[in-house]
């Protein structure tokens, strides 16, 4: 399984700070999504984009899917403890779910 | 109610027993998978079932072996367990493939 690079890996930030999330890829994908984890769970699905230069907004959260469908971005405005945990991006090829290229991961820690 | 869920949550076992963790799906999904995430929290696919029928198979040692009683159901049975075993196994389902609902997880430690 290939992976996406996201950076950074780590990140403390306070609350109310701002932040973004990378994800890039040399490859082109047909989707991309990205998950939260929280400790002990299974990741949660965020959002799905699929269209080059797309823009979803989840409330303070803003997904960007690149414009060659090879990269996308996550920003976090005015961070809150509840942002904790780790984001993963995921893209996925035509087909089928074997297709699916998973991200490093980003660990995010959100202290008051 | 509870999308996708996973029995048991920790399993602690030594090397060499066999052990097996159940999974059910209730939201009518027509695929469900097995990850592995490793202490890196890198995730890797291993299975895929679609309506009972195993469509992906990853790169696993034989000693896993996936079982689907149902389209709801998808279990995953372990034989003579090792220490590199030891992992979160998660699973999954999707009627769209790319987009995965993951079960909270089975934190498998073997001794």
């Amino acid at each position: 399984t290939q992976l996406l690079e996201q950076s950074p890996q780590f990140l403390s930030i306070q609350e109310g700070e701002n932040l973004t999330v990378y994800c890039n890829s040399s490859s082109v994908f047909s989707s991309l999504q990205w998950y939260r984890q929280e400790p002990g769970e299974g990741p949660v699905l965020l959002v799905t984009v699929v269209t080059g230069g797309e823009v979803k907004k989840l409330k303070r959260l803003t997904f960007q899917f690149g414009d060659a469908r090879k990269d996308s971005s996550l920003h976090i405005t005015a961070a809150q403890p509840g942002d904790t945990g780790l984001y993963l991006c995921v893209g996925g090829k035509d087909g089928t779910a074997s297709k699916l290229t998973f991200g490093t991961g980003t660990r995010l820690q959100v202290t008051l | 109610d509870t999308a996708v869920s996973q029995t048991p949550k920790y399993l602690v076992t030594q090397m060499g027993n066999d052990k097996s963790i159940k999974c059910e799906q209730n939201l009518g999904h027509d695929t469900m998978y097995w990850y592995k995430q490793d202490s890196k929290k890198f995730l890797k696919i291993m299975f895929s079932y679609n309506n009972k029928e195993l469509i992906i198979n990853e790169t696993v040692p034989n000693r896993f072996s996936p079982k689907s009683p149902d389209k709801a159901h998808l279990n995953l049975h372990i034989n003579s367990l090792e220490l590199g075993d030891s992992a979160v196994y998660f699973c999954a389902s999707s009627q769209v493939f790319y987009e995965q609902y993951f079960g909270p997880g089975t934190r498998l430690t073997v001794t």
